[in-house]
Protein backbone atom coordinates (compact mmCIF):
# COMPACT_ATOMS: atom_id res chain seq x y z
CA UNK A 1 0.00 0.00 0.00
CA UNK A 2 0.63 3.60 -0.12
CA UNK A 3 3.61 4.56 2.43
CA UNK A 4 3.36 8.09 4.05
CA UNK A 5 6.46 9.09 6.22
CA UNK A 6 6.49 11.62 8.79
CA UNK A 7 8.80 12.82 10.36
CA UNK A 8 10.39 13.60 12.73
CA UNK A 9 8.07 11.35 15.47
CA UNK A 10 9.23 13.24 18.68
CA UNK A 11 10.63 16.34 19.43
CA UNK A 12 10.91 18.05 22.50
CA UNK A 13 11.50 22.00 22.45
CA UNK A 14 11.82 25.14 24.57
CA UNK A 15 8.61 27.33 24.54
CA UNK A 16 9.37 29.98 21.73
CA UNK A 17 11.23 28.24 19.54
CA UNK A 18 9.84 26.94 15.56
CA UNK A 19 9.38 23.06 14.77
CA UNK A 20 9.12 21.88 11.70
CA UNK A 21 7.64 18.98 10.46
CA UNK A 22 7.64 16.99 7.41
CA UNK A 23 5.23 14.43 5.29
CA UNK A 24 6.18 12.75 2.55
CA UNK A 25 4.44 10.59 0.64
CA UNK A 26 7.23 7.67 -0.83
CA UNK A 27 5.55 6.25 -3.57
CA UNK A 28 2.79 8.18 -4.73
CA UNK A 29 1.52 11.49 -5.58
CA UNK A 30 -0.38 13.74 -3.32
CA UNK A 31 -2.19 16.58 -4.61
CA UNK A 32 -3.68 17.03 -1.35
CA UNK A 33 -2.38 16.24 2.48
CA UNK A 34 -4.38 16.85 5.70
CA UNK A 35 -2.80 18.20 8.72
CA UNK A 36 -4.33 16.89 11.89
CA UNK A 37 -3.74 17.53 15.82
CA UNK A 38 -4.73 15.12 18.60
CA UNK A 39 -5.43 15.47 21.97
CA UNK A 40 -5.17 12.58 24.69
CA UNK A 41 -8.61 10.85 24.16
CA UNK A 42 -9.59 13.02 21.79
CA UNK A 43 -10.77 13.30 17.96
CA UNK A 44 -8.46 13.86 15.48
CA UNK A 45 -8.90 17.10 14.55
CA UNK A 46 -8.76 18.50 11.35
CA UNK A 47 -6.43 21.80 11.15
CA UNK A 48 -5.77 22.21 7.67
CA UNK A 49 -6.19 21.32 3.75
CA UNK A 50 -2.58 21.63 2.00
CA UNK A 51 -2.85 21.85 -1.92
CA UNK A 52 0.41 21.68 -3.49
CA UNK A 53 1.47 24.72 -4.92
CA UNK A 54 -1.13 26.85 -3.84
CA UNK A 55 -2.51 28.30 -0.09
CA UNK A 56 -3.59 25.66 2.57
CA UNK A 57 -6.83 26.37 3.83
CA UNK A 58 -7.50 26.57 7.70
CA UNK A 59 -10.03 25.34 9.56
CA UNK A 60 -11.95 27.36 11.94
CA UNK A 61 -10.05 28.23 14.85
CA UNK A 62 -6.59 27.22 13.58
CA UNK A 63 -4.11 30.33 13.71
CA UNK A 64 -2.58 30.23 9.99
CA UNK A 65 0.43 32.68 11.03
CA UNK A 66 1.20 30.36 13.87
CA UNK A 67 1.03 27.16 12.52
CA UNK A 68 2.61 27.41 9.02
CA UNK A 69 1.77 24.77 5.86
CA UNK A 70 3.68 24.84 2.85
CA UNK A 71 2.96 22.14 -0.15
CA UNK A 72 5.92 22.61 -2.28
CA UNK A 73 5.60 19.56 -4.41
CA UNK A 74 3.71 16.58 -4.82
CA UNK A 75 5.29 14.68 -2.48
CA UNK A 76 6.20 16.74 0.27
CA UNK A 77 4.20 18.88 2.80
CA UNK A 78 5.80 20.65 5.73
CA UNK A 79 3.82 22.08 9.08
CA UNK A 80 6.07 24.65 10.91
CA UNK A 81 4.21 25.55 14.45
CA UNK A 82 6.31 29.16 14.92
CA UNK A 83 7.00 30.08 18.42
CA UNK A 84 5.93 27.42 19.93
CA UNK A 85 4.61 27.47 23.64
CA UNK A 86 2.97 24.58 26.20
CA UNK A 87 -0.27 24.52 25.05
CA UNK A 88 0.92 23.67 21.65
CA UNK A 89 2.26 20.31 22.72
CA UNK A 90 0.32 17.68 21.16
CA UNK A 91 0.13 14.91 18.56
CA UNK A 92 0.10 16.52 15.19
CA UNK A 93 -0.28 13.94 12.32
CA UNK A 94 -0.61 14.19 8.17
CA UNK A 95 -2.57 12.30 5.47
CA UNK A 96 -2.48 12.10 2.01
CA UNK A 97 -4.49 11.54 -0.67
CA UNK A 98 -3.64 10.07 -3.90
CA UNK A 99 -3.43 12.48 -7.05
CA UNK A 100 -6.30 12.02 -9.27
CA UNK A 101 -8.23 9.94 -6.91
CA UNK A 102 -12.22 9.87 -6.60
CA UNK A 103 -13.65 11.85 -3.61
CA UNK A 104 -14.07 9.75 -0.31
CA UNK A 105 -11.11 7.94 -1.51
CA UNK A 106 -9.26 6.42 1.75
CA UNK A 107 -6.38 8.57 2.80
CA UNK A 108 -2.97 7.20 3.82
CA UNK A 109 -1.59 8.68 7.45
CA UNK A 110 1.92 8.90 8.60
CA UNK A 111 3.05 7.89 11.83
CA UNK A 112 2.34 11.10 13.87
CA UNK A 113 4.69 13.72 15.28
CA UNK A 114 4.28 13.79 19.11
CA UNK A 115 5.54 17.85 20.01
CA UNK A 116 6.22 18.49 23.47
CA UNK A 117 7.05 22.41 24.70
CA UNK A 118 8.57 22.72 27.59
CA UNK B 1 -20.27 19.88 19.11
CA UNK B 2 -18.74 16.16 18.16
CA UNK B 3 -20.19 14.92 15.25
CA UNK B 4 -18.63 11.40 15.37
CA UNK B 5 -18.79 9.89 18.32
CA UNK B 6 -17.57 7.04 20.23
CA UNK B 7 -18.65 6.62 23.27
CA UNK B 8 -17.07 3.73 24.47
CA UNK B 9 -13.10 4.42 24.90
CA UNK B 10 -11.88 1.14 25.78
CA UNK B 11 -13.30 -2.67 24.94
CA UNK B 12 -12.26 -5.67 26.13
CA UNK B 13 -12.68 -8.93 24.34
CA UNK B 14 -11.49 -12.64 24.64
CA UNK B 15 -9.94 -13.92 21.24
CA UNK B 16 -11.99 -15.99 19.12
CA UNK B 17 -15.25 -13.42 20.37
CA UNK B 18 -17.24 -11.20 18.20
CA UNK B 19 -15.61 -7.49 19.00
CA UNK B 20 -18.17 -4.60 18.58
CA UNK B 21 -17.20 -1.03 18.17
CA UNK B 22 -20.08 1.70 17.75
CA UNK B 23 -20.22 4.91 16.21
CA UNK B 24 -22.58 7.51 16.25
CA UNK B 25 -23.11 10.29 14.25
CA UNK B 26 -25.19 14.25 14.04
CA UNK B 27 -24.64 15.30 10.33
CA UNK B 28 -27.36 13.76 8.62
CA UNK B 29 -25.39 14.82 5.03
CA UNK B 30 -22.19 12.40 6.00
CA UNK B 31 -22.85 9.79 3.46
CA UNK B 32 -19.38 7.90 3.71
CA UNK B 33 -18.14 6.26 6.49
CA UNK B 34 -14.63 4.71 7.76
CA UNK B 35 -12.90 2.76 10.18
CA UNK B 36 -9.41 3.11 10.69
CA UNK B 37 -7.25 1.67 13.27
CA UNK B 38 -4.59 2.43 14.92
CA UNK B 39 -1.46 0.47 16.69
CA UNK B 40 0.81 2.73 18.80
CA UNK B 41 3.36 5.10 17.33
CA UNK B 42 2.07 4.31 14.52
CA UNK B 43 -0.67 5.98 11.98
CA UNK B 44 -4.17 5.38 11.75
CA UNK B 45 -4.55 2.62 8.61
CA UNK B 46 -8.01 2.07 6.28
CA UNK B 47 -10.09 -0.74 7.36
CA UNK B 48 -13.07 -0.78 5.95
CA UNK B 49 -15.82 2.08 4.72
CA UNK B 50 -19.02 1.64 3.66
CA UNK B 51 -21.50 4.09 1.31
CA UNK B 52 -25.21 5.54 2.71
CA UNK B 53 -26.33 3.46 -0.06
CA UNK B 54 -25.58 0.12 1.45
CA UNK B 55 -26.24 -1.29 4.71
CA UNK B 56 -23.70 -3.63 5.01
CA UNK B 57 -20.24 -4.29 4.00
CA UNK B 58 -18.06 -7.16 4.72
CA UNK B 59 -13.84 -7.80 3.95
CA UNK B 60 -12.72 -11.46 5.49
CA UNK B 61 -13.29 -10.88 9.49
CA UNK B 62 -14.37 -7.19 9.65
CA UNK B 63 -18.16 -6.12 8.84
CA UNK B 64 -19.12 -2.88 8.94
CA UNK B 65 -23.16 -1.90 9.25
CA UNK B 66 -24.98 1.16 8.74
CA UNK B 67 -28.37 2.61 10.16
CA UNK B 68 -28.62 5.42 8.82
CA UNK B 69 -32.26 6.28 10.03
CA UNK B 70 -30.32 5.52 13.76
CA UNK B 71 -27.38 7.48 12.25
CA UNK B 72 -25.83 4.76 13.58
CA UNK B 73 -22.87 2.26 12.42
CA UNK B 74 -20.76 -0.77 13.56
CA UNK B 75 -17.56 -2.51 13.12
CA UNK B 76 -17.64 -6.24 13.87
CA UNK B 77 -14.97 -8.94 14.30
CA UNK B 78 -15.07 -12.16 13.90
CA UNK B 79 -13.61 -13.89 15.29
CA UNK B 80 -11.00 -11.71 17.70
CA UNK B 81 -7.77 -11.87 17.27
CA UNK B 82 -4.90 -10.64 19.91
CA UNK B 83 -2.92 -9.00 16.95
CA UNK B 84 -6.73 -7.00 16.32
CA UNK B 85 -5.85 -5.30 19.84
CA UNK B 86 -5.59 -1.25 18.53
CA UNK B 87 -7.53 1.92 18.41
CA UNK B 88 -10.15 2.01 16.17
CA UNK B 89 -11.59 5.44 14.85
CA UNK B 90 -14.41 5.64 13.23
CA UNK B 91 -15.08 8.62 10.11
CA UNK B 92 -17.34 9.93 7.98
CA UNK B 93 -17.32 12.58 5.50
CA UNK B 94 -19.53 13.60 2.44
CA UNK B 95 -19.64 14.10 -1.33
CA UNK B 96 -18.57 17.74 -1.44
CA UNK B 97 -16.78 17.35 1.56
CA UNK B 98 -14.30 14.87 -0.15
CA UNK B 99 -11.50 13.87 1.81
CA UNK B 100 -12.26 16.25 5.06
CA UNK B 101 -12.98 13.18 7.06
CA UNK B 102 -14.30 13.83 10.41
CA UNK B 103 -13.36 11.46 13.11
CA UNK B 104 -14.43 10.24 16.47
CA UNK B 105 -12.31 9.79 19.23
CA UNK B 106 -11.76 6.66 18.70
CA UNK B 107 -11.82 2.97 20.63
CA UNK B 108 -9.29 0.75 22.57
CA UNK B 109 -9.78 -2.57 22.01
CA UNK B 110 -7.91 -4.83 23.57
CA UNK B 111 -8.29 -8.72 22.51
CA UNK B 112 -7.31 -11.39 25.49
CA UNK B 113 -5.59 -14.44 24.55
Amino acid sequence: GAVVSQHPSWVICKSGTSVKIECRSLDFQATTMFWYRQFPKQSLMLMATSNEGSKATYEQGVEKDKFLINHASLTLSTLTVTSAHPEDSSFYICSAALAGGRANEKLFFGSGTQLSVL
Amino acid sequence: DQQVKQNSPSLSVQEGRISILNCDYTNSMFDYFLWYKKYPAEGPTFLISISSIKDKNEDGRFTVFLNKSAKHLSLHIVPSQPGDSAVYFCAATYKNYGQNFVFGPGTRLSVLP
